[in-house]
């Protein structure tokens, strides 16, 4: 069962350009990660969401929780090369069990 | 900032053979975990480690897996008869705490597990 759908899965865009990601579930749930990860490293974290509603910014990257809390969504304004990346966004299952979807890999062309 | 230590980065076996995954958490960590990504597919849970002990496993940690902490810094992943399917990225992670809501997961850089 496809717990988290991430959308799109592959995403190229040009460097100053904005641009969105989603993920999405059937599901409630109390909390979501989002995690980027690049090519030969482990997902490392960016920020967590708990409150439906919530907005959390990371520099140009603007995290969304919604209202509903079944769905999420990042906002990268003015994109840069370096955000390149896989971003991921994951569920807690049980005591640190993550559930990840697969993914919206992301890539800005200089 | 500490770091989450995976070696070998790459490992390459023969179908049938004894692999062991070595990884070093953060030292004031106490909670370990392993997960793995086969290729092109999703980020999946092994097993979380806590005070010697496993506290959940998948459905994918059968009896060919194990884990064991040996000394104070190494947390190892153990597949006893590699299968090819078991060919994936194997990501070592450790956290401080459990279950709170932002508690924050450290994941290594993987071992790049090849069966052939």
């Amino acid at each position: 069962t496809q717990l988290l759908e991430q959308s799109p899965q592959f995403l190229s865009i040009q460097e100053g350009e904005n641009l969105t990601v989603y993920c999405n579930s059937s599901s409630v749930f109390s909390s979501l990660q989002w995690y980027r990860q690049e090519p030969g490293e482990g997902p490392v974290l960016l920020v967590t969401v708990v409150t439906g509603g919530e907005v959390k910014k990371l520099k140009r990257l603007t995290f969304q929780f919604g209202d509903a809390r079944k769905d999420s969504s990042l906002h990268i304004t003015a994109a840069q090369p370096g955000d390149t990346g896989l971003y991921l966004c994951a569920l807690k299952r049980g005591n640190n069990r993550l559930a990840f979807g697969k993914g919206n890999q992301v890539v800005v062309i200089p | 900032e500490p770091e989450v230590t995976q070696t070998p980065s790459h490992q390459v076996t023969q179908m049938g053979q004894e692999v062991i995954l070595r990884c070093v958490p953060i030292s004031n960590h106490l909670y370990f975990y392993w997960y793995r990504q086969i290729l092109g597919q999703k980020v999946e849970f092994l097993v979380s480690f806590y005070n010697n002990e496993i506290s959940e496993k998948s459905e994918i940690f059968d009896d060919q897996f194990s884990v064991e902490r040996p000394d104070g810094s190494n947390f190892t992943l153990k597949i006893r008869s590699t299968k090819l399917e078991d060919s994936a990225m194997y990501f070592c992670a450790s956290s401080v705490d459990r279950g709170a809501t932002n508690e924050k997961l450290f994941f290594g850089s993987g071992t790049q597990l090849s069966v052939l």
